[in-house]
This record gives structure tokens, C-alpha cells and sequence, in this order.
């Protein structure tokens, strides 16, 4: 059973590149969440998605875009990337709405 | 913005000590509370959860939660060195009309000294 799965592990972007975070789950939730990781900042939420179909902006939305290409897998784009996007990025889901979330195993993100 | 608020720390405590963390949020509809674990470099591991007031325990782990106060708090009875990571409180939020969303604290880093 392998959960939430992330791809790629690590990666290196140069400023102005693009590229999509990719995170599926064998799970049958609903809901898929995208999350970055800074230093003392703990998780803040980029992106969600309640259901399949639907896409939503978290608290830091900006730069970033999302798809819920269908229930298992939920994608994260980065259209020009920014050095202010170095971090660490979880996706997670959960089956429904005021249960636990079930996170992937990150994504180590660098701009340079 | 719906905010989850958490001391940073470091707290340090002795090996066998109970570890008191709190947490405190903003949004007074909120009916699901969470407190994660996280290993430096791992991804965030559920510890417990809470829907109701008062207190929940789970082996050496108690759960508080005061809705009217708007507090969580995790209590760790006869802490052990592999208890030291960062502790995140999660508060399930509605942040638009469309669904709910987990919001997590900064975390809490705790060290426990053998």
C-alpha cells in the first residue's frame, strides 16, 4: 500500500524555469492538499482540493497553480520559478473533510 | 486569515519529564484538532487527534482541547530521547465556501536529554 506518493524526490530549477510536482494517492480520499515547508514556518497551505473537480488557493497561493487531473492524483505547477520557492513541498490527502491527513514524502525544491 | 499559533521553542526537558505543548487558533468553527510529529528531514507523522472537549489520552500521549478558550494542548508523560522532533498542531479550517482545509501551527521543537 503506498499511500501518497510524490515525484520527484529532489530537484534543481534555475530562476524562471517551470516545472509540476506531481502527487498521487491509492487511498480514495477526496481531498489532496499542497503544503510548503520553510525554516520555522511550519506548513503553510498552497492549494487544496475538497473534492475531485474542485481547486482552491490556500494561504500562500501566489506563484504557484494546481490540477486535480482526475481523484488519485493532484499536480502542482510552477509557471516561472523564484528563489522565494526554495523549499520543501508535501502533499497530502485525507478521506473526507475534519479527518487526519496522510502526507507524502516531500519534495526538497532549489532555486538558484 | 485563520491562524494556528504555537510556541516555537526549543523546549528541554529531562528524560522520564512530562512535556507540556500548546497551541492556540482562531477560527471558532473548527471541529477537528491533530497534533503531528516530524523527525528532522521525515514527512509529518499523525501523533492524535481530537474532536471534543476535554481530554484524550493514547498510551503516554494526552490530547487537551477547550474550544471555548480556543486551546489544544499535548501532554507527553515519561518523555524519552526519541521523543525529541518538532510537533505541529493542525486545525481543520474553512478558508473559502468550497471545503475545509488542515492549517498548521510553526511547531514546537522538543528535546529530551538522557
Amino acid at each position: 500500500n503506498a499511500g501518497v506518493t510524490q515525484t520527484p524526490k529532489f530537484q534543481v530549477l534555475k530562476t524562471g524555469q517551470s516545472m509540476t510536482l506531481q502527487c498521487a494517492q491509492d487511498m480514495n480520499h477526496n481531498s489532496m492538499y499542497w503544503y510548503r515547508q520553510d525554516p520555522g514556518m511550519g506548513l503553510r497551505l498552497i492549494y487544496y482540493s475538497a473534492s475531485e473537480g474542485t481547486t482552491d488557493k490556500g494561504e500562500v497561493p501566489n506563484g504557484y497553480n494546481v490540477s486535480r487531473l482526475n481523484k488519485r492524483e493532484f499536480s502542482l505547477r510552477l509557471e516561472s520559478a523564484a528563489p522565494s520557492q526554495t523549499s520543501v513541498y508535501f502533499c497530502a490527502s485525507n478521506p473526507y473533510r475534519n479527518t487526519e491527513a496522510f502526507f507524502g514524502q516531500g519534495t526538497r525544491l532549489t532555486v538558484v | 486569515q485563520k491562524e494556528v499559533e504555537q510556541n516555537s521553542g526549543p523546549l528541554s526537558v529531562p528524560e522520564g519529564a512530562i512535556a507540556s505543548l500548546n497551541c492556540t487558533y482562531s477560527d471558532r468553527g473548527s471541529q477537528s484538532f491533530f497534533w503531528y510529529r516530524q523527525y528532522s528531514g521525515k514527512s509529518p507523522e499523525l501523533i492524535m487527534f481530537i474532536y471534543s472537549n476535554g481530554d484524550k489520552e493514547d498510551g503516554r500521549f494526552t490530547a487537551q482541547l477547550n474550544k471555548a478558550s480556543q486551546y489544544v494542548s499535548l501532554l507527553i508523560r515519561d518523555s524519552q530521547p526519541s521523543d525529541s522532533a518538532t510537533y505541529l498542531c493542525a486545525v481543520n479550517v474553512r478558508p473559502n465556501q468550497a471545503g475545509t482545509a488542515l492549517i498548521f501551527g510553526k511547531g514546537t521543537t522538543l528535546s529530551v536529554s538522557s
